[in-house]
């Protein structure tokens, strides 16, 4: 079956640090990848996303390329604000399903 | 809307009540999914709609979720004889189905504590 699997969290770092979440995933064919974040107090919102291998998905300065050699879809973002304080998920949409597989979630804090 | 409403955003329940979790789909999303959401877990796809037809309802842990569209627009997830493992929020999402990979919008949830 389908799965994805995050680093767990949370990850603590400082103002203007550099960030890695790494996200593995299991999947048939060839699935679109997503990041969603939920900020405090919010739903789920679409970060970026990559549809196809080699792929980069980018927003706010976030990336995450779609390595399909090692089903790996990491999020990056070279400094971090106390702003992007949130959890973020990883997510595949596999081929022919309409709905998506998340994982578990990795909590990042910022620190001023 | 501007976005997905869901009501309520709390529910407190006693063991064995019935609850029913409503969700207002952004205007002209005909695809809508629920998710139950464990805390600190991942949202897990319980059904699917297109329309008011349920096309997946797979996910449903129990005969006891039971979920419904009737005109195509907002919806309503009922779980019957509720049980302590049902604790967890539940997500209603939306999304426009003329693309497949496009962006599914989700609510801010119920959360749902069974006592």
């Amino acid at each position: 079956g389908n799965s994805v699997t995050q680093m767990e969290g949370p990850v603590t770092l400082s103002e203007e640090a550099f960030l890695t979440i790494n996200c593995t995933y299991t999947a048939t064919g060839y699935p679109s990848l997503f990041w969603y974040v939920q900020y405090p107090g919010e739903g789920l919102q679409l970060l970026l996303k990559a549809t196809k291998a080699d792929d980069k998905g980018s927003n706010k300065g976030f990336e995450a390329t779609y390595r399909k050699e090692t089903t790996s879809f990491h999020l990056e973002k070279g400094s971090v604000q106390v702003s992007d304080s949130a959890v973020y998920f990883c997510a595949l949409l596999s081929t022919g399903r309409r709905a998506l597989t998340f994982g578990s979630g990795t909590r990042l804090q910022v620190q001023p | 809307g501007a976005g997905v409403s869901q009501s309520p955003r709390y529910k407190v329940a006693k063991r064995g009540q019935d609850v029913a979790l409503r969700c207002d789909p952004i205007s002209g999303h005909v695809s809508l999914f629920w998710y139950q959401q464990a805390l600190g877990q991942g949202p897990e796809f319980l059904t699917y709609f297109q329309n008011e037809a349920q096309l997946d309802k797979s996910g449903l842990p129990s005969d006891r979720f039971f979920a419904e569209r009737p005109e195509g627009s907002v919806s309503t997830l009922k779980i019957q004889r509720t049980q302590q493992e049902d604790s967890a929020v539940y997500l209603c999402a939306s999304s426009s189905p003329r693309q497949r990979n496009t962006e599914a919008f989700f609510g801010q949830g119920t959360r749902l504590t069974v006592v």
